[in-house]
């Protein structure tokens, strides 16, 4: 079964702190590996591709570790607007949508 | 550009009511999809279409309907619209990797 999962939280953290969290998935076969954010009553929009050299965009890092099967979101000095729940989406293989699985999400709250 | 837009933005259903949600992109992408998304579920695939004339199921097709006349529209179909359906619902388009999402549609069938 194509499952990918991530810890729901919420994760409460305060402004200016660093805040990571993972996902694991579960096929070995996966090929490609994506952050997505939304915001509450929102749609997802795409937040990193994730590569397997790691990647960084400003205040974001996406790693891939495939031996151990997981990809990774840290959030340097993080920001009230960046509260919002994350979907960790894994394609499993295909060209469209059908290869895709979304993880429930993790809620991250930053407080001021 | 619009990008993927759809209507409408919320609806109420009585339980074996029909209906159309339109969903309609800018992008020339032809990938489209339809997702429906619950608390605790996440999103979960209803039916898609690699191209206008192709549609295909995904994981949770049931009680639905599609088709993809033109590159730009994918309507999806409830035919007879039951409480278990209550959810929002995300029309997608995509290039080969990235997946643009509308605006939902929130959906109650009482």
């Amino acid at each position: 079964r194509k499952e990918v999962e991530q810890d729901p939280g919420p994760f409460n953290v305060p402004e200016g702190a660093t805040v990571a969290f993972n996902c694991t998935y579960s096929n070995s076969a996966s090929q490609s590996f994506f952050w997505y954010r939304q915001d509450c009553r929102k749609e997802p929009k795409l937040l990193m591709s994730v590569y397997s050299s790691g990647n960084e965009d400003g205040r974001f890092t996406a790693q891939l570790n495939r031996a151990s099967q997981y990809i990774s979101l840290l959030i340097r000095d993080s920001k009230l607007s960046d509260s919002a729940t994350y979907l960790c989406v894994v394609n499993m293989g295909g060209g469209g949508a059908d290869g895709l699985t979304f993880g429930k999400g993790t809620h991250l709250i930053i407080q001021p | 550009n619009a990008g993927v837009t759809q209507t409408p933005k919320f609806q109420v259903l009585k339980t074996g009511q029909s209906m159309t949600l339109q969903c309609a992109q800018d992008m020339n992408h032809e990938y489209m999809s339809w997702y429906r998304q619950d608390p605790g579920m996440g999103l979960r695939l209803i039916h898609y279409s690699v191209g206008a004339g192709i549609t295909d199921q995904g994981e949770v097709p049931n009680g639905y309907n599609v088709s993809r006349s033109t590159t730009e529209d994918f309507p999806l179909r409830l035919l007879s619209a039951a409480p278990s359906q209550t959810s929002v619902y995300f029309c997608a388009s995509s290039n080969t990797h990235e997946q643009y999402f509308g605006p939902g549609t929130r959906l109650t069938v009482t």
